[in-house]
């Protein structure tokens, strides 16, 4: 298994571009998320599914967009790039999330977005 | 949703046992304590889970009180590869939410 997989690794961004970050899992995970880190802070949910077809906000979902069409895929769209969405981007996956269901939940390696 | 308070920072000798605190003190009666760690600016990594009883794994241990107001994660022998932020997180919710977490340093 690949596990969880994030593309690009790195990418760099004008005020006003848009993008899609990819998010891709392979271990037929219900739950995908996806979380923001800037420096030397701790991370942020930006928006979740909890499977295909259903996303929710999180924390901070202002200026994306999340969609959910299948189990494998969750990709992040940023509409018009600001640089204060200049961050490392986590998306994770997991069985589900609830009560008291076990779960674990795997990171991708990450996206640095840089927005100038 | 329970909320958890960590100190900011710890260091720990190398061989010897971390013990990193956090304290939970709304915790419901269903709710689980979970904890992840970051190693540098990779995403993070499970480290392990419990409800009421004490709970080990090959990676750590995880003690809860009696009242599941607090509960230690206990490294046994850090080593320098131990060194990483650790994240404890109360579940169940439909959102798994970080906190700053506490910066544990392993030295020589």
């Amino acid at each position: 298994n690949a596990g969880v997989t994030q593309t690009p690794k790195f990418q760099v961004l004008k005020t006003g571009q848009s993008m899609t970050l990819q998010c891709a899992q392979d271990m037929n995970h219900e739950y995908m998320s996806w979380y923001r880190q800037d420096p030397g802070m701790g991370l942020r949910l930006i928006h979740y599914s909890v499977g295909a077809g259903i996303t929710d906000q999180g924390e901070v979902p202002n200026g994306y967009n999340v969609s959910r069409s299948t189990t494998e895929d969750f990709p992040l769209r940023l509409l018009s790039a600001a640089p204060s969405q200049t961050s490392v981007y986590f998306c994770a996956s997991s069985y589900n999330l609830g009560v008291g269901n076990y779960n674990e939940q795997f990171f991708g390696p990450g996206t640095r977005l840089t927005v100038l | 949703d329970a909320k958890t308070t960590q100190p900011t920072s710890m260091d720990c000798a190398e061989g010897r046992a971390a013990n990193l605190p956090c304290n939970h003190s709304t915790i419901s009666g269903n709710e689980y304590v979970y904890w992840y760690r970051q190693i540098h600016s990779q995403g993070p990594q499970y480290i392990i889970h419990g409800l009421k009883n004490n709970e080990t794994n090959e990676m750590a241990s995880l003690i809860i009180t009696e009242d599941r107001k607090s509960s230690t994660l206990i490294l046994p022998h850090a080593t320098l590869r131990d060194t990483a932020v650790y994240y404890c997180i109360v579940l169940p919710t439909d959102k798994l939410i970080f906190g700053t977490g506490t910066r544990l340093q392993v030295f020589p």
